[in-house]
């Protein structure tokens, strides 16, 4: 089956710190990987996506790129902000599974001015 | 445009009684999924619907929980008899298209049920 593996958190960091958030996958088929992010008070909402290997998909400043031969998809951001702090959720989905999303367990990060 | 709506967006019942959730999709997106947040368990996959079909049920825990969807649109998830462990946020999400793995699907804010 499908599966995601996320850094255990919380993450807390300085203003302008670099960002890194760990996430690997275990699939059936050929996944697309999407990174949602969760505001406080808010809704899941998509922060960036990669529908095939090698492709980096960007938004806001993050960066993630399609690691087939890692099975990874690690989130970055070169200089965090205090508006960055949420709840991150790495996920996948495939074809074979009528594109039901699969999360890992998300990470809180709180960043400090 | 409008995005994902549900209703309520609290719900606070005693154990044993019967609820009913409520989602309002964005306009012409034929997939629907539901999936429930608790923080045991993380985000979890409930069903999901393509037009007014469940393909997938797979990840409804009981018989207790059902689901449907009507006229392509609105979708009701329906718990009964509730138990506390069913307390947890209930999200809805839809998409355009569906079965081919990238498309993405628009959340909405969830609707927090809690069992008493």
């Amino acid at each position: 089956g499908n599966s995601v593996t996320q850094m255990e958190g919380p993450v807390t960091l300085s203003e302008e710190a670099f960002l890194t958030i760990n996430c690997t996958y275990t699939a059936t088929g050929y996944p697309s990987l999407f990174w949602y992010v969760q505001y406080p008070g808010e809704g899941l909402q998509l922060l960036l996506k990669a529908t095939k290997a090698d492709d980096k998909g960007s938004n806001k400043g993050f960066e993630a790129t399609y690691r087939k031969e890692t099975t990874s998809f690690h989130l970055e951001k070169g200089s965090v902000q205090v508006s960055d702090s949420a709840v991150y959720f790495c996920a996948l989905s495939t074809a074979g599974a009528n594109s039901k999303l699969t999360f890992g367990k998300g990470i809180t990060l709180s960043v400090r001015p | 445009g409008a995005g994902v709506s549900q209703s309520p967006s609290n719900k606070v019942t005693e154990k044993g009684k019967d609820v009913e959730l409520r989602c309002d999709p964005i306009s012409g997106h034929t997939a629907l999924y539901w999936y429930r947040q608790s923080l045991g368990q993380g985000l979890e996959f409930l069903i999901y619907f393509q037009g007014n079909s469940a393909p997938d049920k797979s990840g409804l825990p009981s018989d207790r929980f059902s689901a449907e969807r009507t006229g392509g649109s609105v979708s009701t998830l329906t718990i009964q008899r509730t138990q506390q462990e069913d307390s947890a946020v209930y999200l809805c999400a839809s998409s355009s298209t569906s079965g081919g793995g990238t498309d993405t699907q628009y959340f909405g804010p969830g609707t927090r049920l809690t069992v008493l």
